[in-house]
């Protein structure tokens, strides 16, 4: 399984765009890069998932460069209800092998 | 739609109780998880289900046993409950096929006294 590194915390202001990046220095073929939001007492939930280059939903994009061995979580124009964790999950989304998360990304937006 | 259900949402033991927490996925999904997560840690795996009929361990299972009683249903059971299992825990679905995401419930917050 492919292990990943991100911060432990990041803090952000209303407004401003916000960058996590997950090192994933060991990413096998078929492995793709997903992210999960979590808010405090709930589930995590999925933000975006990609493969390579780069991919945009209503919510995040998600830029992978082509060594796929990193990736990088943008949030446009944070809000204090982006306030949360963020996870990067790196496994082979075509089987039901185990998904294991990491320690995840606390993100803090302040007013 | 209910998406993926646990129960209890809330339950305190003693050390040495038994209990089982029940989940259940109403999409039709063949994959199911069961994760723990302590304060202001990262989730961590105890066991899945690839299939109905089938159950691996995962980071942390040992205390716990798991039964995939059908392709709905999925329980975590503590047969003796420890201190140390202390934890949320949170039950999650997802199809086999393709690139499905991971669903999950809403967590079980269990205390052991």
């Amino acid at each position: 399984l492919a292990k990943t590194t991100q911060p432990i915390s990041m803090d952000s202001y209303e407004g401003q765009e916000v960058n996590i990046t997950c090192s994933h220095n060991n990413i096998a073929t078929n492995d793709y890069i997903t992210w999960y939001q979590q808010f405090p007492s709930q589930g995590p939930r999925f933000i975006i998932q990609g493969y390579k280059t780069k991919v945009t939903n209503e919510v995040a994009s998600l830029f992978i460069p082509a060594d796929r061995k990193s990736s990088t979580l943008s949030l446009p124009r944070v809000s204090l209800s982006d306030t949360a964790v963020y996870y990067c999950l790196v496994g082979d989304e075509g089987s039901a092998r185990q998904l294991t998360f990491g320690s995840g990304t606390q993100l803090t937006v302040l007013p | 739609n209910a998406g993926v259900t646990q129960t209890p949402k809330f339950q305190v033991l003693k050390t040495g109780q038994s209990m089982t927490l029940q989940c259940a996925q109403d999409m039709n999904h063949n994959s199911m998880y069961w994760y723990r997560q302590d304060p202001g840690m990262g989730l961590r795996l105890i066991y899945y289900s690839a299939s109905e009929g089938t159950t691996d361990k995962g980071e942390v299972p040992n205390g716990y046993n798991v039964s995939r009683l059908n392709k709905r249903e999925f329980s975590l059971r503590l047969e003796s409950a420890a201190p140390s299992q202390t934890s949320v825990y949170f039950c999650a679905s997802r199809s086999q096929a393709g690139r499905e995401k991971l669903f999950f419930g809403s967590g079980t917050q269990l205390s052991v006294l």
